[in-house]
């Protein structure tokens, strides 16, 4: 069955730098969208990013643009979150998703994950 | 970006009675290609989301029959017929018609 296992998350000070990874198995990695989606304590939850299969198309929320960068190694199954200059409002549990639909010119993702990972938390405190 | 705005927030209600969550989008959420992409999630207390439904009402696999989506337009909605002990969490939807996607709120339901 699909497996997602998000790793990485940790303790940041502000303006730092984290990497997240996420491990997936149970599918086919190497033909599916992924996206990452956070959760803040206690709040809803906010999709940031997605990369297509072969990584030509990628997109973030506007509130990560130019400080977060997704990638993907579809030879090592895993997605990847490069997360720099964090904020003290990026303090939220991390998900990656698995994306099964995909439409549109660029194509992107239309239906939402289809599997999620049980999340990883990243707090940012000084 | 679009917003996607539920009601209730809270909803409390009895075993075996029917609850119904709204969506309110501001953008219509039909996209070129005719379809309107709405979804809707379940995050039960400690757990991941799961999704439950997909283009407004398409049903994910295993997830129950008294679970159902409808709706057009800028307004959607979740119905469910029973609700059971395990229904308990709360519950967002989600468009994806327009990037960034984005998700309502969120509506807890809990049992009375």
């Amino acid at each position: 069955q699909v497996q997602l296992v998000e790793s990485g998350g940790g303790l940041v000070k502000p303006g730092g730098s984290l990497r997240l990874s996420c491990a997936a198995s149970g599918f086919s990695f190497s033909d599916s969208y992924m996206s990452w989606i956070r959760q803040a304590p206690g709040k809803g939850l906010e999709w940031l990013s997605y990369i297509s299969s072969l990584s030509t198309y990628t997109d973030y929320t506007d509130s990560v643009k130019g400080r977060f960068t997704i990638s993907r190694d579809n030879a090592k199954k895993s997605l990847f979150l490069q997360m720099n200059s964090l904020r003290v409002e990026d303090t939220a549990v991390y998900y990656c998703g698995k994306v099964d639909f995909w439409s549109g010119d660029p194509p992107i993702p239309r239906y939402g994950m289809d599997a999620w990972g049980q999340g990883t938390t990243v707090i940012v405190s000084s | 970006d679009v917003v996607m705005t539920q009601s209730p927030l809270s909803l409390p209600v009895t075993l075996g009675q029917p609850a119904s969550i709204s969506c309110r989008s501001s953008q219509r959420l039909v996209y070129s290609d005719g379809s309107t992409y709405l979804s809707w999630f379940q995050q039960r207390p400690g757990q991941s989301p799961r999704r439950l439904i997909y283009k407004v009402s398409k049903r994910d696999s295993g997830v129950p029959d008294r679970f159902s989506g409808s709706g057009s337009g800028t307004d959607f909605t979740l119905k469910i017929s029973r609700v059971e002990a395990e229904d308990v969490g709360v519950y967002y939807c989600m468009q994806g018609t327009h990037w960034p996607g984005t998700f309502g709120q969120g509506t807890k339901l809990e049992i009375k």
